[in-house]
């Protein structure tokens, strides 16, 4: 049973543009999600994360939105750029266990 | 640092062979995972050590061990290796296990298992 549930599979978006990712989770116990990118033939790398204490939390061009109630969380990418492209992970985790990852968005900027 | 390393980066197997998948961190973390990533299905856990001296089975352990060798290594064992098992395997540590911890992954090791 998939824990995170992670949506579009894929995403194209013009330079400039608004990327969003969307990710919806069932345990409520979860108390960490974290955004992670991977560029092609890398691992993945961490993004972003937020804790279900906030709504919302910015680092730059990427933003996380956090509703608690509706179990849902997603990743903004303001500005999209061409090294933007990647694939994007959604997770969660409960403290002292593993995480549990989306399966995934692969995002294409166009110039 | 180096961070996380993977040994090999690259392995072609043939069905019913063995072989062991090696991992080592230098950033003194307790927890390290193994994740499969296979086209379409994201990163599945596999085998993960939230602490030296143990071991829990993921979401996909079957026809996998592992053994934490210590604080750094934390090794993947394919003891009959099935074409199923083609794959890009990544490892990864953390400072703990699950909430707010960052995990940090290695490059991955691509096998082939044909």
């Amino acid at each position: 049973q998939q824990q995170v549930k992670q949506s579009p599979q894929s995403l194209i978006v013009q330079k400039g543009g608004i990327s969003i990712i969307n990710c919806a989770y069932e345990n409520t116990a979860f108390d960490y999600f974290p955004w992670y990118q991977q560029f092609p033939g890398k691992g993945p790398a961490l993004l972003i994360a937020i804790r279900p204490d906030v709504s919302e939390k910015k680092e730059g061009r990427f933003t996380i939105s956090f509703n608690k109630s509706a179990k849902q969380f997603s990743l903004h990418i303001m500005d999209s750029q061409p090294g933007d492209s990647a694939t994007y992970f959604c997770a969660a985790s409960m403290t002292g266990y593993a995480l549990n990852f989306g399966k995934g968005t692969s995002l294409l900027v166009t110039p | 640092n180096a961070g996380v390393t993977q040994t090999p980066k690259f392995q072609v197997l043939k069905t019913g062979q063995s072989m062991t998948l090696q991992c080592a961190q230098d950033m003194n973390h307790n927890s390290m995972y193994w994740y499969r990533q296979d086209p379409g299905m994201g990163l599945r856990l596999i085998y993960y050590s939230a602490s030296e001296g143990t071991t829990d089975k993921g979401e996909v352990p079957n026809g996998y061990n592992v053994s934490r060798l210590n604080k750094r290594e934390f090794s993947l064992r394919l003891e009959s290796a099935a074409p199923s098992q083609t794959s890009v395997y990544f490892c990864a540590s953390s400072k703990l296990a699950g909430g707010r911890n960052e995990q940090f992954f290695g490059p991955g090791t691509r096998l082939t298992v044909l």
